[in-house]
């Protein structure tokens, strides 16, 4: 049973334009939702995270909004860069009233930006 | 900056085998977490600790154990490897509840 789903596997994009990656998800718990970014052969790097008392947030070239009714999040690049060609996750958490917080992890958007 | 630490980048193991893979980070991190990486099914969570001798199982833990006697190590040990553990293994830190994950580099398992 996927609670996150990104329905996208890919999406090509050119240099300068806008790259909109979406992520969906089934568990109304949820309520802190970031992205990754992932080269090959790295492990995945923390991008933007959004907590679920807001509905937009904003770092630089990169904004995550959250639609809560929906169930859906989304990350804007603006503009994309051939380095940001990268497979992207996101992932969500939901408050474990415990000392931890165990991610929830979509399967992925291979985004290539084309120069 | 944070850095997790995977000590092998490609292991290749026979079945049957017991496999360690270990994972170190240097921030004092409190939580430490294994998961899976497997195309088209993205990254799963295996084991998670929130403190020296603290395990908890994430989703998938079937055929798989961890260790953490120390704060900055965890340990993932797979009893008797099957190809159906094949996979990328990546190991991550985080400093608290809802704060971002540091992964290392991962590991790159082959069982045959």
């Amino acid at each position: 049973d996927q609670q996150v789903k990104q329905n996208s596997p890919s999406l090509s994009v050119q240099e300068g334009r806008i790259s909109i990656l979406n992520c969906d998800y089934t568990n109304s718990m949820f309520d802190y939702f970031l992205w990754y970014k992932k080269y090959p052969a790295e492990g995945p790097t923390f991008l933007i995270s959004i907590s679920s008392i807001k509905d937009k947030n904003e770092d630089g070239r990169f904004t995550v909004f959250l639609n809560k009714s929906a169930k859906h999040l989304s990350l804007h690049i603006v503009p994309s860069q051939p380095g940001d060609s990268a497979v992207y996750f996101c992932a969500a958490s939901k408050e474990a009233g415990g000392a931890t917080n165990k991610l929830i992890f979509g399967t992925g958007t291979l985004l290539a930006v084309q120069p | 900056d944070v850095k997790v630490t995977q000590s092998s980048r490609y292991l290749v193991k026979r079945t049957g085998e017991k496999v360690f893979l270990e994972c170190v980070q240097d921030m004092d991190h409190e939580n430490m977490f294994w998961y899976r990486q497997d195309p088209g099914l993205g990254l799963r969570l295996i084991y998670f600790s929130y403190d020296v001798k603290m395990k908890e199982k994430g989703d998938i833990p079937e055929g798989y154990s961890v260790s953490r006697e120390k704060k900055e190590r965890f340990s993932l040990i797979l009893e008797s490897a099957s190809t159906n553990q094949t996979s990328m293994y990546l190991c991550a830190s985080s400093s608290g509840q809802f704060k971002p994950l540091h992964f290392g580099n991962g590991t790159r398992l082959t069982v045959t």
